[in-house]
């Protein structure tokens, strides 16, 4: 069974860095991207970027001046780094999986989510 | 990016009634290559994460009721859940994964009437 599991602050200040892990077990193999997608509170779906455990990287490119992700195989750990965080960047950031069905971005497995609030 | 359209924002349907989501795309999401439409649906429920409930426009994931279908091509699509259960209410959304960046509907709000 495929689980993830975020982790990280819940409270960041406004022009720090927001950094988050999440935690994979369970089902991973080479055809396998791993997303960050973030949900301010009551409103939509924003995908962040992906990361595939050979190191390749895509970002947003609304986002793509302030965000990292990278992965650790050693530990199953994929990581985002979001800097110079706003109010704007509240939100339950999820980590989920992608490349069973063919896409980069059909996501079958999501953790729970972590939010993550930027004030002083 | 491609802008993705939900209507309605929200919906009121009796149990064992029929519900109809639609979802526009602001440019086809169809490759002409494969014939394939790169739209999926996704089922949020309050607290949880969203699920994958459909991809390909129609092809159902795995574990997904039958009473969960999706249709449409090129920029105009509909999940249609054919009798409405309690366990149905949630927000559903729509996503293009045709262009990156993927981006996702708004989402309509389906509840019991």
């Amino acid at each position: 069974q495929v689980q993830l599991q975020e982790s990280g602050p819940g409270l960041v200040k406004p022009s720090e860095t927001l950094s988050l892990s999440c935690s994979v077990s369970g089902g991973s193999n080479s055809r396998h991207y791993w997303s960050w997608i973030r949900q301010p509170p009551g409103k939509g779906l924003e995908w962040i970027g992906y990361i595939h455990y050979s190191g390749g990287t895509n970002y947003n490119p609304s986002l793509k001046s302030r965000v990292t992700i990278s992965v650790d195989t050693s530990k199953n750990q994929v990581s985002l780094k979001l800097t110079s965080v706003t109010a704007a960047d509240t939100a339950v950031y999820y980590c989920a999986r992608s490349g069973d069905t063919g896409s980069y971005y059909l996501f079958d497995y999501w953790g729970q989510g972590t939010l993550v609030t930027v004030s002083s | 990016d491609i802008v993705m359209t939900q209507s309605p924002d929200s919906l009121a349907v009796s149990l064992g009634e029929r519900a109809s989501i639609n979802c526009k795309s602001s440019q086809s999401v169809l490759y002409s290559s494969n014939n394939r439409n790169y739209l999926a649906w996704y089922q949020q429920k309050p607290g949880q994460p969203p699920k994958l409930l459909i991809y390909w426009a129609s092809t159902r994931d795995s574990g997904v009721p039958d009473r969960f279908s999706g249709s449409g091509s090129g920029t105009d699509f509909t999940l249609t859940i054919s009798s409405l259960q309690a366990e149905d209410v949630a927000v559903y959304y729509c996503q293009q994964y045709h262009s990156t960046p993927c981006t996702f509907g708004q989402g309509t709000k389906l509840e019991i009437k």
